[in-house]
């Protein structure tokens, strides 16, 4: 079936020691998202890409960085954790045409859950 | 800018009963998309259901439906005949077309308890 991985499933990294997670996708979608969501939050967008150009929120700390080096896999990199940046890390995918008529679902990864110590 | 409201942080009902999610939103883009998404304790995101801001009907698929009232920028979310497995997060959630920016913004979330 086609699907969105994510790796690992749980991260436990010391304060300050850097993280990569990572997302795969068979779905062959253009668009590719990572979200982070705390506990009993709302997922919070922290970039995403279209193809390959990259698109950051404007409130997305600059200790989070992403790679997308194929259309199948995107990283999220996290250079000095914090403790407050332990939380569920959501990857999403979707198939955008530009001038789409509609919008398309987006397909979530079973998420990363990023423990900081 | 976009905004969605989910005034419920929780949610009970009665097993083989309705129950019903409220969310509000608010954009200034004529064309968009409204999703429910399901979050079961596992942290997956499931798909549920989707309603287009010009779709003059109401969408529904199996026991989920979408009451959409787009002069009161409402898209309550109806769940019928509820079961245990029901239990779970229920996140609303909007994307402006025109804009064309492929965002999408989530509301924070209503915590459904099914009760045997």
């Amino acid at each position: 079936d086609a699907m969105v991985i994510q790796n690992p499933r749980y991260q436990v990294t010391q304060f300050g020691k850097p993280v990569t997670l990572s997302c795969s996708q068979t779905l062959n979608h253009n668009v590719m998202y990572w979200y982070q969501q705390k506990s009993s939050q709302a997922p919070k967008l922290l970039f995403h890409y279209y193809d390959k150009d990259f698109n950051n929120e404007a409130d997305t700390p600059d200790n989070f960085q992403s790679r997308r080096p194929n259309t199948s896999f995107c990283f999220l990199d996290i250079r000095s954790p914090g403790l407050g940046d332990a939380a569920m890390y959501l990857c999403a995918t979707s198939r955008e045409r530009t001038g789409g008529a509609g919008a398309n679902v987006l397909t979530f990864g079973a998420g990363s859950r990023l423990t900081v110590l | 800018a976009q905004k969605i409201t989910q005034t419920q942080p929780g949610m009970f009902v009665q097993e083989k009963e309705a129950v019903t999610l409220d969310c509000t939103y608010d954009t200034s883009d004529p064309s968009y998309g409204l999703f429910w998404y399901k979050q079961p304790s596992s942290g997956e995101m499931i798909f549920l259901i989707y309603q287009g801001s010009y779709d003059q009907q109401n969408a529904t698929e199996g026991r989920y439906s979408l009451n959409f009232q787009k002069a009161r920028k409402s898209a309550n979310l109806v769940i019928s005949a509820s079961q245990l497995g029901d239990s779970a997060m229920y996140f609303c959630a909007m994307r402006d077309i025109t804009s064309g920016t492929y965002k999408y913004i989530f509301g924070t979330g209503t915590r459904l308890k099914v009760l045997a």
